[in-house]
């Protein structure tokens, strides 16, 4: 059983506002990894880090912003959310270097911006 | 530019009978592939994997197809069960870079199984 962790899992905010969307996981995964997904659509990569004090842009450009200090918490930010922003975020995490690892997900936060 | 697509948004199953989900790739380095499932409100579970020096591989009543020259594979799930109506990701790898397994996901299928 995957133990990842989001919070919240809904937010409702109003434009301009500043959030941080929580992930945490105790699998002590080196990997971890912030997914976009609207209704219907594919899950799109935002964001990747390798391990600690590594942050890496992933295939869909986002306006947000990632850190990894610890190796089990990788907090997402927006500094001003619009309601282009709205979508729900998947947060992953998988072991090791092997290529082959599965990607365990948290349960999502699904982020409305009025 | 989508690389991995699902065609079919929603599939309806009798319970008992086969569900085919299929999916389609355009990038020919994707050399491992994976099937995750999603119920409402919880995050993707992975389901099985193949990798591309199979065609085949089977776990349970799940099994996946991979035909390299088509760039496609399938999930097959026999029996249908009512438990398994819940949205079906295919996700793709490509070894490009060693030291990252980046995922590429469809956008998925919807499967209900009516009991």
């Amino acid at each position: 059983e995957a133990d990842i962790y989001q919070t919240p899992r809904y937010l409702v905010i109003g434009t301009g506002k500043k959030i941080t969307l929580e992930c945490s996981q105790t699998m002590g995964h080196d990997k971890m990894y912030w997914y976009q997904q609207d209704p219907g659509m594919e899950l799109h990569l935002i964001h990747y880090s390798y391990g600690v004090n590594s942050t890496e842009k992933g295939d869909l450009s986002s306006e947000s912003t990632v850190s990894r200090i610890r190796t089990e918490h990788f907090p997402l930010t927006l500094e001003s959310a619009r309601p282009s922003h709205t979508s729900q975020y998947l947060c992953a995490s998988s072991e090791g270097r092997e290529r082959y690892n599965e990607q365990f997900f948290g349960p999502g936060t699904r982020l409305t911006v009025l | 530019d989508q690389q991995v697509k699902q065609n079919s948004p929603s599939l309806s199953v009798q319970e008992g009978r086969i569900s085919i989900l299929n999916c389609d790739y355009t990038n020919s380095m994707f050399d491992y592939f994976l099937w995750y499932k999603k119920y409402p409100a919880e995050g993707p579970t992975f389901l099985i994997s193949i990798s591309s020096i199979k065609d085949k591989n089977e776990d349970g009543r799940f099994t996946v197809f991979l035909n390299k020259s088509a760039k496609h594979l399938s999930l097959h799930i026999v029996p249908s069960q009512p438990g398994d109506s819940a949205v079906y990701f295919c996700a793709a790898s490509a070894d490009w870079d060693d030291n990252f397994n980046k995922f590429y996901f469809g956008s998925g299928t919807k499967l209900n199984v009516k009991p």
